[in-house]
C-alpha cells in the first residue's frame, strides 16, 4: 500500500511554544491530507483537511489560528500547534488518498505531543 | 449526524480461536467502509476497504463483510495470533466529495498464546 510518513514521532515542549508536525506522502502526490487528534481510547477526530495550494477546511470547533496547516506541495503538509497549552496533549495523526480515487485512506505513524 | 459503534470495546480470546469484530452505524448512506488496525502508540493500517456496492471483503485471513441496511460490518479474523493483538477500528465515509470519515472507537483485541 502507499506510504505516508510523519515526523516527529513524539515531541515534549514547554507551555506556549509552538510545535510543527509533518505529514508527507513517499510514494504517491496527495493533493488533499487530513489531520485527525486521538485521545487515550477514543477515536479518531477529524480536526481539518488541508488542501494542496489553498486554505485549509477546519472541522467544527477547531481552532485554525491554534492549529495552523499548510499543504506546501503535493506530498508535505504541516500542522502547527501555537501557543502549545497542556490541553493540546494528544497523538496527532495524519492521512492522505492515494490516486485514483478509490477512497481508501492510508495513515502516517503518529505524533504524540505532550506539552509541560 | 453519522455515529459508529464498536462492540465490544475490548475482547481477550485464546490462539487459534475464530472471531468476529462487529461495527455499526446509524446512516446507511455510506459510500465506503474501512477496517483499520491500530498497534499501540501507533498510527493506522488499512486492513480491508469494501465500497457501497459489495457485500464482502477478504485478505488472507481477514474477512470483513458490509449490510447497508441494516447498517452493519463484521471483521472475521480466522485462527487468531498473538500478532493479531491491536486495536481494530472501523470507519465510514458519506460520499466521494465528503472528505469525513466517521471512526468507532475501537475493539482492543488481546490474544493469548
Amino acid at each position: 500500500g502507499a506510504v505516508v510518513s510523519q515526523h516527529p514521532s513524539w515531541v515534549i515542549c514547554k507551555s506556549g511554544t509552538s510545535v510543527k508536525i509533518e505529514c508527507r506522502s513517499l510514494d504517491f502526490q496527495a493533493t488533499t491530507m487530513f489531520w485527525y487528534r486521538q485521545f487515550p481510547k477514543q477515536s479518531l477526530m477529524l480536526m481539518a483537511t488541508s488542501n494542496e495550494g489553498s486554505k485549509a477546511t477546519y472541522e467544527q470547533g477547531v481552532e485554525k489560528d491554534k492549529f495552523l496547516i499548510n499543504h506546501a506541495s503535493l506530498t508535505l503538509s504541516t500542522l502547527t500547534v501555537t501557543s502549545a497549552h497542556p490541553e493540546d496533549s494528544s497523538f496527532y495523526i495524519c492521512s492522505a488518498r492515494a490516486p485514483p480515487a478509490t477512497g481508501e485512506l492510508f495513515f502516517g505513524e503518529g505524533s504524540r505531543l505532550t506539552v509541560l | 449526524k453519522q455515529e459508529v459503534t464498536q462492540i465490544p470495546a475490548a475482547l481477550s480470546v485464546p490462539e487459534g480461536e475464530n472471531l468476529v469484530l462487529n461495527c455499526s452505524f446509524t446512516d446507511s448512506a455510506i459510500y465506503n467502509l474501512q477496517w483499520f488496525r491500530q498497534d499501540p502508540g501507533k498510527g493506522l493500517t488499512s486492513l480491508l476497504l469494501i465500497q457501497s456496492s459489495q457485500r464482502e471483503q477478504t485478505s488472507g485471513r481477514l474477512n470483513a463483510s458490509l449490510d447497508k441496511s441494516s447498517g452493519r460490518s463484521t471483521l472475521y479474523i480466522a485462527a487468531s495470533q498473538p500478532g493479531d493483538s491491536a486495536t481494530y477500528l472501523c470507519a465510514v465515509r458519506r460520499n466521494p466529495n465528503n472528505n469525513d470519515m466517521r471512526f468507532g472507537a475501537g475493539t482492543r483485541l488481546t490474544v493469548k498464546p
